[in-house]
């Protein structure tokens, strides 16, 4: 059972369009990452959410932190093509010093 | 450049032939890790080590061993490879474990036949 749950597991939207990704847990989170990963790289940080409540803005990305640091939300607002890519949330429990990854969201943004 | 180095980035072996996929970092990171990715599943850690000769299991650490006997090299050994270890292997840093930003090697796809 993965610690974190994505939803949804696949987005195909078009240019234009806003959208939602969920991260939700269980278990409560000292911090939450977002990640965004393309073909054959490495993930890459977009954003570290730390406080219960937290809203933060990259652009047209906004990341929320849920209140109880359980879950946490990526809306972007009129997507691009080249916002295409896999994104993933990740973060550490409260306890312990493992990280744990969700199970991603693969988005494809059609011109 | 600030990096974290992965070599190979590609590997084909076969059952029970011994590997290491070696990984180093300069930027004088604390805590570096190890992962594989399979479609569906995400990223799950296989170890972690938080410093020199400090090292412990992730989710996933059976039939993987690591070593870390300095600060910027954390290598991933393979005794004896089977094919449920066919994946694309992914080694991380960050500066410490509480600074939560971990910065990701290119990956190495291993196929193990």
């Amino acid at each position: 059972t993965q610690l974190l749950e994505q939803s949804p597991q696949f987005l195909s939207i078009q240019e234009g369009e806003n959208l939602t990704v969920y991260c939700n847990s269980s278990s409560v989170f000292s911090s939450l990452q977002w990640y965004r990963q393309e073909p054959g790289e490495g993930p890459v940080l977009l954003v570290t959410v730390v406080t219960g409540g937290e809203v933060k803005k990259l652009k047209r990305l906004t990341f929320q932190f849920g209140d109880a640091r359980k879950d946490s939300s990526l809306h972007i607002t009129a997507a691009q093509p080249g916002d295409t890519g896999l994104y993933l949330c990740a973060g550490g429990l409260i306890t312990g010093n493992q990280f744990y990854f969700g199970t991603g969201t693969s988005l494809t943004v059609i011109p | 450049e600030a990096q974290v180095t992965q070599n190979p980035r590609y590997l084909i072996t076969v059952t029970g032939k011994k590997l290491t996929v070696t990984c180093s970092q300069n930027m004088n990171h604390e805590y570096m890790s190890w992962y594989r990715q399979d479609p569906g599943l995400g990223l799950r850690q296989i170890y972690y080590s938080m410093n020199v000769e400090v090292t412990d299991k992730g989710d996933v650490p059976e039939g993987y061993k690591v070593s870390r006997k300095e600060k910027r090299n954390f290598p991933l050994i393979l005794e004896s490879p089977s094919p449920n270890q066919t994946s694309l292997y992914f080694c991380a840093s960050s500066f410490s474990r509480t600074s939560y930003e971990q910065y990701f090697g290119p990956g190495t796809r291993l196929t193990v036949t």
